[in-house]
């Protein structure tokens, strides 16, 4: 099954406690994207990837990291997580970030529910 | 810049009447429009996509969407609406092509569509 995987589905940290959020896909998707989901203010990106070690920042980074040494993996890394960083977090995937796959629709994970105390 | 406008953040309506979620955009050039639905704990799946062509385009579960290029919207309807499709409705835009970077996908806050039995 087509699918985007994330894990975990909940987590519970302190403020300071290093973590990772994993993202895989199995439909050998180039483009992958990470989104923060907050009541009243929809989705916002994160980070994305355009391809195999091409990343490039979203709308809010800061205080994140990510990787993309393979296709198929994507890690979201709190080096130092904050309250603030509380949400709900999405992974996405579609095909490529070029003209002939434009009206791509994105594939979403079942996302990561973090909360930081 | 490209935005998103989802101008009610509640919509109510009886199982067998007609819904319309509202959607209205801004982006440069021609968009490409797409909405998601979220069912609670999952994650977004695609409903349906404007690209170009006929205004009125069909989707999932029964769901349509009338672009209006002239008040820049894009609404979702249903002609019957069910007790199932009550979620939360994301309408996202993605602006004309200019390279990798406008690839990338602007979504509103969201509607939480709630039909009442």
């Amino acid at each position: 099954e087509a699918q985007v995987t994330q894990n975990p589905r909940y987590l519970i940290t302190v403020t300071g406690k290093k973590l990772t959020v994993t993202c895989s896909q199995n439909m050998n998707h180039e483009y992958m994207s990470w989104y923060r989901q907050d009541p009243g203010l929809g989705l916002r990106q994160i980070y994305y990837s355009m391809n195999v070690e091409v990343t490039d920042k979203g709308d809010v980074p800061e205080g994140y990291k990510v990787s993309r040494k393979e296709k198929r993996n994507f890690p979201l890394i709190l080096e130092s997580p904050s309250p603030n960083q509380t949400s709900l977090y999405f992974c996405a995937s579609s095909l490529k970030a070029q003209v002939s796959s434009y009206n791509s629709p994105l594939h979403f994970g079942n996302g990561t529910r973090l909360t930081v105390t | 810049a490209q935005s998103v406008a989802q101008p009610e953040d509640q919509v109510n309506v009886a199982e067998g009447n007609p819904l319309t979620v509202k959607c209205t955009y801004s982006v440069s050039g021609n968009p490409y429009l797409f909405w998601y639905v979220q069912y609670p704990n999952r994650g977004l799946q695609f409903l349906l996509k404007y690209i170009t062509g006929d205004n009125l385009v069909k989707g999932s579960y029964g769901f349509e969407a009338e672009f209006n290029k002239s008040q820049t919207s894009f609404h979702l309807k249903k002609p019957s609406a069910l007790v199932s499709d009550s979620a939360l409705y994301f309408c996202a835009v993605r602006g004309a092509y200019s390279g990798a970077g406008s690839y990338q996908l602007t979504f509103g806050k969201g509607t939480k569509l709630s039909v009442i039995p």
